[in-house]
C-alpha cells in the first residue's frame, strides 16, 4: 500500500524556534508538495518539488523553506516559527502533474 | 492564474438526500486537470476522481456522480441518496499544465453534514 508519512501528528513550537517538518513516500514519486490548511481558506500551497535538489514557490512561501536532498523525503523549515504559522501543514507526493497527490496525514503546528 | 471557488462553505442534508457540490474554476490553460478529494474526520485526503480537459464525458460511479461543463467552467460533483460515511469536507482541485504546470490548486472546501 501506498505511503506518505509526515513525522508528527501534533506539535508544539515557541515564536522564533526553527521547525523541521519532515515528509517520506515510499512510491518513488517524482513530485512532492508542502500544503497549508486553514479553516475557510482551503489548501495552499508553500513549495513543490519536482526532481531532488529542485524546489518551487507555491502561492504563500514567505516565511518557509524546503529541502530535498533525497527523492523520498521533502523537508519544510520555518527559520523563525511565528504565531501565524500555527496550521495543519499537510505533504504530499504524486508520479507527475496529470495524476493524483497522495496525501499524509497532516501535522497540526501550533506556535505559542 | 488559475483559481477555483467552491461557492457553499457547508450543507447540511438528512441520510438518504442527494447531496450536490458546486466547483467553478478558471485557468488560462487549455489542456488542465480536475480533481475532487474527500478529507473525512480522521484528516487524511483521500483522492475521489480526476477529469483532464479533453474529457468531459459525465459519470457514475456508485452513488457518486460528475457534470464536467467546459463551457460553464464547472466541475461539479453529486452524492446520491447520502450516507452518515459521506460526512467530510470535499475538496474541488485544479492542475494547469503551463505556467501553472505541477501547482494543484485548491478551492476552499464544502463541509458536508449527513444525519441519520
Amino acid at each position: 500500500d501506498v505511503k506518505v508519512t509526515q513525522s508528527s501528528r501534533y506539535l508544539v513550537k515557541r515564536t522564533g524556534e526553527k521547525v523541521f517538518l519532515e515528509c517520506v513516500q515510499d512510491m518513488d514519486h517524482e513530485n512532492m508538495f508542502w500544503y497549508r490548511q486553514d479553516p475557510g481558506l482551503g489548501l495552499r500551497l508553500i513549495y513543490f518539488s519536482y526532481d531532488v535538489k529542485m524546489k518551487e514557490k507555491g502561492d504563500i512561501p514567505e516565511g518557509y523553506s524546503v529541502s530535498r536532498e533525497k527523492k523520498e523525503r521533502f523537508s519544510l523549515i520555518l527559520e523563525s516559527a511565528s504565531t501565524n504559522q500555527t496550521s495543519m501543514y499537510l505533504c504530499a507526493s504524486s508520479p507527475n502533474h496529470e495524476e493524483k497527490l497522495f496525501f499524509g496525514s497532516g501535522t497540526q503546528l501550533s506556535v505559542l | 492564474a488559475q483559481k477555483v471557488t467552491q461557492a457553499q462553505t457547508e450543507i447540511s442534508v438528512v441520510e438518504k438526500e442527494d447531496v450536490t457540490l458546486d466547483c467553478v474554476y478558471e485557468t488560462r490553460d487549455t489542456t488542465y486537470y480536475l480533481f475532487w478529494y474527500k478529507q473525512p474526520p480522521s484528516g487524511e485526503l483521500v483522492f475521489l476522481i480526476r477529469r483532464n480537459s479533453f474529457d468531459e464525458q459525465n459519470e457514475i460511479s456508485g452513488r457518486y456522480s460528475w457534470n464536467f461543463q467546459k463551457s460553464t467552467s464547472s466541475f461539479n460533483f453529486t452524492i446520491t441518496a447520502s450516507q452518515v460515511v459521506d460526512s467530510a469536507v470535499y475538496f474541488c482541485a485544479l492542475s494547469g499544465s503551463t505556467d501553472s504546470w505541477g501547482k494543484l490548486q485548491f478551492g476552499a472546501g464544502t463541509q458536508v453534514v449527513v444525519t441519520p
